[in-house]
């Protein structure tokens, strides 16, 4: 029963590299969702996909981008990466109503020096 | 817009007393609520959430919160806290038929014997 699985754990790029984090739902939810949690700010959507094929920004979507690759999977790519991009990363996916819960993975820790 | 505040960035209970988490929200329309509590390292899960069925609500482990709209609070209290309960806690809150979760910045719940 793995839910929902992200990689990798840990990650420390450089300023200006690129990563993409993946992210893997056993559940045939419909939404996906990536988080971004920092201390004293809790957690805060960067994109979320309602759908297979559709992607739609949140309230922090400068500096990065998603795929939806197939209704299983859901990844984030930072392009080029900046220290203010250090955080957790985490990945959720649920049922599509707005009354159901998220289903979320371990996160991803990523350190940008 | 949706909001949620959380009153208190840390809280410290003894072992055995009450435990008393705020949470205020902020919706043009009725709201569903949820309380996730996150271990060290790990995800967040689910400890309940409010659909409108009633407005007192039970979860796991012992917790329970009551949804008050004349106050638009959701506070999750628990009768007596036991030291696995140390963990940061969560309050969220989406509206409408397909919105996505807004958290609030989150409570340290800290146990001391």
């Amino acid at each position: 029963n793995a839910g929902v699985t992200q990689t990798p754990k840990f990650q420390v790029l450089k300023t200006g590299q690129s990563m993409t984090l993946q992210c893997a739902q056993d559940m045939n939810h419909n939404s996906m969702y990536w988080y971004r949690q920092d201390p004293g700010m809790g957690l805060r959507l960067i994109y979320y996909s309602a759908s297979e094929g559709t992607t739609d920004k949140g309230e922090v979507p400068n500096g990065y981008n998603v795929s939806r690759l197939n209704k299983r999977e859901f990844s984030l790519r930072l392009e080029s990466a900046a220290p203010s991009q250090t955080s957790v990363y985490f990945c959720a996916s649920s049922e599509r109503q707005a009354n159901t819960e998220a289903f979320f993975g371990q996160g991803t820790r990523l350190t940008v020096v | 817009a949706q909001s949620v505040t959380q009153l208190g960035s840390h809280v410290s209970v003894s072992e055995g007393a009450l435990v008393l988490l705020r949470c205020n929200y902020s919706s043009s329309v009725p709201p569903y609520l949820f309380w996730y509590v996150q271990y060290p390292n790990q995800g967040l899960q689910l400890l309940l959430k409010y659909t409108s069925a009633a407005t007192l609500v039970k979860g796991i482990n012992g917790f329970e919160a009551e949804f008050k709209k004349s106050e638009t609070s959701f506070h999750l209290t628990k009768p007596s806290a036991h030291m696995s309960d140390a963990a940061e806690y969560f309050c969220a809150v989406t509206e409408g038929r397909y919105s996505t979760l807004t958290f609030g910045k989150g409570t340290m719940l800290l146990v001391s014997p």
